[in-house]
């Protein structure tokens, strides 16, 4: 089975831009959440998305966001880019919702904001 | 909002037991308790996870405080490939997740 990946796996972008990065589940897992990872603020959760919905949410400003669609496929986005949004960023995908489930992590988008 | 508290790092010699502590004090009773590690230049890959009672399996064990307030990951013999950053986790439905600040596993030969 193959396992979750992420699309791109780098990115360069400048501030103010936006920006969008996908991530494909294992097949058959319904929920895929997002992650934030820098080497000042270690790993911190985005949000949840199960079933097109969105179940959990951490402490980001609403200028991330996210979808999720019916093939349980999942889009992040990033508005008007900061500094400090340069992040490794990483899904992660599961069977059934998080909090009792095995999430497996996908490789990663490297984001680089100049 | 629950909060966790794990050591910066450890070290372990190879093939001896590792114990990771992790705090979390302010635990709900419908939180569950999860590890996750990461290797370098990877993404966190699972360990085990539990909610009250002891847990078992392939990779680790888990043990759980009678209050909840604390739990332990036992390695049972360290080997060089369990040098990565060790992540104790509260998950809780509905409501925001909480991320410890990991331990850096250091395994000597």
């Amino acid at each position: 089975k193959a396992g979750v990946t992420q699309t791109p796996r780098y990115l360069i972008k400048t501030r103010g831009q936006q920006v969008t990065l996908s991530c494909s589940p294992i097949s058959g897992h319904r929920s895929v959440s997002w992650y934030q990872q820098t080497p000042g603020q270690g790993l911190q959760f985005l949000f949840e998305y199960f079933s097109e919905t969105q179940r959990n949410k951490g402490n980001f400003p609403g200028r991330f966001s996210g979808r999720q669609f019916s093939n349980s496929r999942s889009e992040m986005n990033v508005s008007t880019l900061e500094l400090g949004d340069s992040a490794l960023y990483l899904c992660a995908s599961s069977l059934r919702v998080i909090n009792t489930d095995t999430q497996y992590f996908g490789p990663g988008t490297r984001l680089t904001v100049l | 909002d629950a909060k966790t508290t794990q050591p910066n790092s450890m070290e372990s010699n190879e093939e001896e037991p590792v114990h990771l502590p992790c705090n979390h004090s302010t635990i709900s009773g419908t939180d569950y308790i999860h590890w996750y590690r990461q290797l370098p230049s990877q993404g966190p890959e699972y360990v085990i996870h539990g909610l009250t009672s002891n847990v078992n399996n392939r990779m680790a064990s888990l043990a759980i405080a009678e209050d909840r307030k604390s739990s332990t990951l036992i390695l049972h013999r360290a080997t060089l490939r369990d040098a990565a950053v060790y992540y104790c986790i509260l998950w809780r439905a509905g409501n925001m997740l909480t991320f410890g600040g990991g331990t850096r596993l250091m395994v000597k030969p």
